[in-house]
């Protein structure tokens, strides 16, 4: 069974660009979960999404976006990058996504974004 | 809002010695808590969970115990190797739809 595959792998952007980063979940999972993570604040939950709707949200700018689609994979975009954006961002697969259902997260290798 | 603590943030021990990390919460309504270990360059990868209903479980040389009342958590590795050095991570529900909060890490080091 494949993991949750993210692309691509680095990135290197220069500050006031956008940026757009995939993830495909594993096969049958509905709820894909945008995580960034940094040294100085570890993983922070970005948004949820469950069938093609976004479920929740952190608590980050407007500049931070995401979708998803029919066939479950998602994207997430950064508009306007700052220099304090450069982060890996993962992202996390499972059934429902909602972990009170009792279904487990697997998260992908991320996506390393440097802002210059 | 919800808050998921963990310690210590480093950690190295012996090979062959045990290693213990802790992990408190705020929400009363958490009801799952995984383990996540993240290696340089990779993704978290999921090594162990616990459900509300159960107080310990374990998995070979891991285990992992609950308190409810006390709302705090632990992962426990016996007999440490130099592979399970990385950064651990400690997580539990929240919110209204259940999302994971994650605890800031525990770096851990198995000095051969």
């Amino acid at each position: 069974k494949a993991g949750v595959t993210q692309t691509p792998r680095y990135l290197i952007k220069t500050r006031g660009q956008q940026v757009t980063l995939s993830c495909s979940p594993i096969s049958g999972h509905r709820s894909v979960s945008w995580y960034q993570q940094t040294p100085g604040q570890g993983l922070q939950f970005l948004f949820e999404y469950f069938s093609e709707t976004q479920r929740n949200k952190g608590n980050f700018p407007g500049r931070f976006s995401g979708r998803q689609f029919s066939n479950s994979r998602s994207e997430m975009n950064v508009s306007t990058l700052e220099l304090g954006d450069s982060a890996l961002y993962l992202c996390a697969s499972s059934f429902f996504g909602n972990m009170r259902m009792n279904t487990e997260a697997f998260f992908g290798q991320g996506t390393r974004l440097t802002v210059v | 809002g919800e808050n998921v603590e963990q310690h210590p943030s480093t950690l190295s021990v012996q090979e062959g010695d045990s290693a213990v990390i802790k992990c408190t919460y705020s929400d009363s309504a958490s009801n799952y808590f995984p383990w996540y270990k993240q290696e340089l360059g990779k993704g978290p990868q999921l090594i162990i969970d616990i459900r509300s209903n159960v107080g310990e479980k374990k998995d070979q040389r891991i285990a992992v115990t609950l308190n409810k009342t006390a709302k705090h958590f632990s992962l426990h590795i016996t007999e440490t190797q130099p592979e399970d050095s990385a950064v651990y991570f400690c997580a539990a529900t929240g919110g209204s739809q259940g999302n994971l909060i994650f605890g800031k890490g525990t770096k851990l080091s198995v000095k051969p």
